[in-house]
């Protein structure tokens, strides 16, 4: 079992530009959640899908950030025209439903 | 709302010392509690979690931490330290109880361990 695998692990984004950070979840979990993690801090909720659908975005920024879980394909995390404030860590994680999170190894992004 | 609080951003022991890294929790519910460790540059792995069965919990590479009602807290301990436990520690607590798995997490503790 590969674990949860989020691709790329590093992105570099000029101000203005797109990310796009995607997760695939541990087999036969159907649960994702993204966080994010910001220097010297711990990490905050994002978001919460389960497929096709968003269950909790509560986290989410209202504006320029979106996420998705398609029937087929891994979970995306999409910040539009990113500032240099979007620098972070990004965290997703799954779960079958009960029992308790397994984490990705993040994706660093960096806005230049 | 549930929160937790880390007590020291920053930690450094001795290897063989003791180790002891602190967490309090804010709970309007029975709560689920966490402890994760994260390597540099590394996802979060977890070493243990409480969820109300018995008060002293034991994790992975020989850490455990007790539920302390009275105190809400839920410090994490190790008798011994070895240089491979050095890495950043948080604690968590599950938003609602453990009916889902959001969670609510400290600001992390940065362990050193000298040799």
């Amino acid at each position: 079992n590969a674990g949860v695998m989020q691709n790329p692990r590093h992105l570099v984004r000029r101000r203005g530009q797109e990310a796009r950070l995607r997760c695939s979840p541990m087999k036969g979990h159907s649960h994702v959640y993204w966080y994010r993690q910001l220097p010297e801090e711990g990490l905050k909720f994002m978001v919460y899908l389960q497929k096709e659908n968003i269950i909790d975005e509560s986290g989410m920024p209202k504006e320029r950030f979106s996420a998705e879980f398609p029937k087929e394909g891994p979970s995306i995390l999409r910040i539009q025209q990113v500032v240099r404030g979007d620098s972070a860590a990004y965290f997703c994680a799954s779960s079958p439903g009960t029992g308790e999170l397994v984490f990705g190894p993040g994706t660093r992004l960096t806005v230049l | 709302a549930q929160s937790v609080t880390q007590l020291g951003s920053h930690v450094s022991v001795s290897e063989g010392a003791l180790v002891l890294l602190r967490c309090n929790y804010s709970s309007s519910v029975p709560p689920y509690l966490f402890w994760y460790v994260q390597y540099p540059n590394q996802g979060l792995q977890l070493l243990l979690k409480y969820t109300s069965a018995a008060t002293l919990v034991k994790g992975i590479n020989g850490f455990e931490a007790e539920f302390k009602k009275s105190e809400t807290s839920f410090h994490l301990t190790k008798p011994s330290a070895h240089m491979s436990d050095a890495a950043e520690y948080f604690c968590a607590v599950s938003e609602n109880g453990g009916a889902t798995n959001k969670l609510i997490f400290g600001t992390g503790t940065l362990l050193a361990v000298q040799p």
